[in-house]
């Protein structure tokens, strides 16, 4: 079975400074998905980034951008120019390419953004 | 379209009450899925529908809880004989299958507190 692991409960960064949120996955399956959902304080979870295993290259997504490490099963988030309004809870989740359709979660990184 | 709907927001039950929560699709999306996330955690796979076809249940999902998707449209979630261990987010989660840009699109949810 496949596994998500989040090992940053909580991080903190500087208005407009950039921040990196850590994720790593464990997965014999060699084509795959990988997304990171954002999930404001009592507001619903909605996608941020998304990427594809089969792509070498790394997603962006304006302010949003991912470090993916296939072999070391490694997916960061890394945003740039912080902003309030990105305070919130930030999953990492892994969707096998065939098969199973469900989304498999990390425990998630709190996200403060002090001003 | 307002993205996918879940009624009711909130549901206060004494234990072994019986409860159902709906959730509304986006109109066009062949697929919903259920999740449950407990408080501080990421949410965990429940069910999912493909269409009217319930193809994948969790081993979470007991024999107290039923879901449905009569007609491929609406789903509702049934908790029978409510348990404290059943206090969570109930999270909906739609998606239109079937082509590589497939994304989840959650749901507010439903929280669920059984005393």
């Amino acid at each position: 079975a496949q596994t998500v692991t989040q090992s940053q409960p909580e991080m903190s960064v500087q208005e407009a400074e950039t921040v990196t949120l850590s994720c790593t996955y464990d997965t014999s399956e060699s084509d795959y998905y990988l997304f990171w959902y954002k999930q404001p304080p009592s507001r619903q979870m909605i996608l941020v980034i998304r990427q594809e295993a089969y792509k070498q290259q790394n997603a962006t997504e304006n302010r949003f951008s991912v470090n993916f490490q296939k072999a070391a099963k490694s997916f960061s988030l890394k945003i740039s120019d912080s902003q309030l309004g990105d305070a919130a809870m930030y999953f990492c989740a892994y969707r096998s390419y065939r098969g199973a359709q469900k989304l498999v979660f990390g425990q998630g990184t709190r996200l403060t953004i002090n001003p | 379209d307002t993205g996918v709907s879940q009624d009711p927001r909130h549901k206060i039950t004494k234990r072994g009450q019986n409860v159902t929560f709906r959730c509304d699709p986006i109109s066009e999306h062949n697929r919903l899925y259920w999740y449950r996330q407990t408080l501080g955690q990421g949410p965990e796979f429940l069910t999912y529908f493909q269409n009217e076809a319930q193809l994948e249940k969790s081993r979470l999902l007991s024999n107290r809880f039923s879901a449905e998707r009569p007609k491929g449209s609406f789903s509702t979630l049934e908790i029978q004989r409510t348990e404290q261990g059943d206090s969570a987010m109930y999270l909906c989660a739609s998606s239109l299958g079937g082509h590589t840009q497939e994304t989840q699109y959650f749901g507010p949810g439903t929280r669920l507190l059984v005393l």
